[in-house]
């Protein structure tokens, strides 16, 4: 099983230009999650979308836009990208939002730059 | 606020020796608390989840250990392998919301290197 496979592993971007980052679980999981990690601090919640159909907001969303596209696919969106938006993305699925003691699973990562 | 502390920042162990690694946090209420090792350039992978009744959980050479009434947990390695060498996170998770989303709240982490 491939898991939760994320694309691009590492992209360079001008400031103001967008790109979607992509997701894919073949875990058959009802919840996905985008979330940053950036140097001395802990992973932060950008979006996630507990069941198929709904997204909600995390703890950083601005700059950010999300679409579950089916069970498989969440993708993250920026639309005008900035320099603040340098960091290393991860995705993630799990079985269900909502139960006790869910496993969590998370893709290699985007490394994305914003110059 | 919900936070979740980790000591030390970084580590270096000779391989073979055991080492352990600490978690504190403020996380109120709980519902449970996992350990996840990062290698570089790698995303997390689970390594334990214990609830709040659970004292101890083993995966390996790992061993979780949790008191839930000092807030503390810690990870303990034992005949450390080259390949331990990662970063270890600490994530704790408020109990779940109304909405039935599980909030997860990471520590940033302890880097360990495993020297030979």
């Amino acid at each position: 099983n491939a898991g939760v496979t994320q694309t691009p592993k590492f992209q360079v971007l001008k400031t103001g230009q967008s790109m979607t980052l992509q997701c894919a679980q073949d875990m058959n999981h009802n919840s996905m999650y985008w979330y940053r990690q950036d140097p001395g601090m802990g992973l932060r919640l950008i979006y996630y979308s507990a069941s198929e159909g709904t997204t909600d907001k995390g703890e950083v969303p601005n700059g950010y836009n999300v679409s579950r596209l089916n069970k498989r696919e969440f993708s993250l969106r920026l639309e005008s990208a900035a320099p603040s938006q340098t960091s290393v993305y991860f995705c993630a699925s799990s079985e269900r939002s909502g139960r006790r003691n869910t496993e969590a699973f998370f893709g290699q990562g985007t490394r994305l730059t914003v110059v | 606020k919900n936070q979740v502390e980790q000591s030390p920042q970084s580590l270096i162990i000779l391989e073979g020796k055991n080492c352990t690694l600490q978690c504190n946090y403020t996380v109120s209420p709980f519902s449970n608390l996992r350990w996840y090792k990062q290698d570089t350039g790698r995303g997390p992978v689970s390594l334990t989840i214990m609830t709040f009744s659970e004292n101890t959980k083993s995966n390996g050479r790992y061993t979780a250990t949790l008191d839930a009434d000092t807030k503390q947990s810690s990870l303990h390695i034992t005949a450390s392998q080259l390949s331990d060498s990662a970063s270890y996170i600490c994530v704790v998770s408020p109990r779940v919301m109304n909405t039935g989303f599980q909030k997860l709240v990471f520590g940033t982490g302890t880097r360990l290197l495993v020297s030979p």
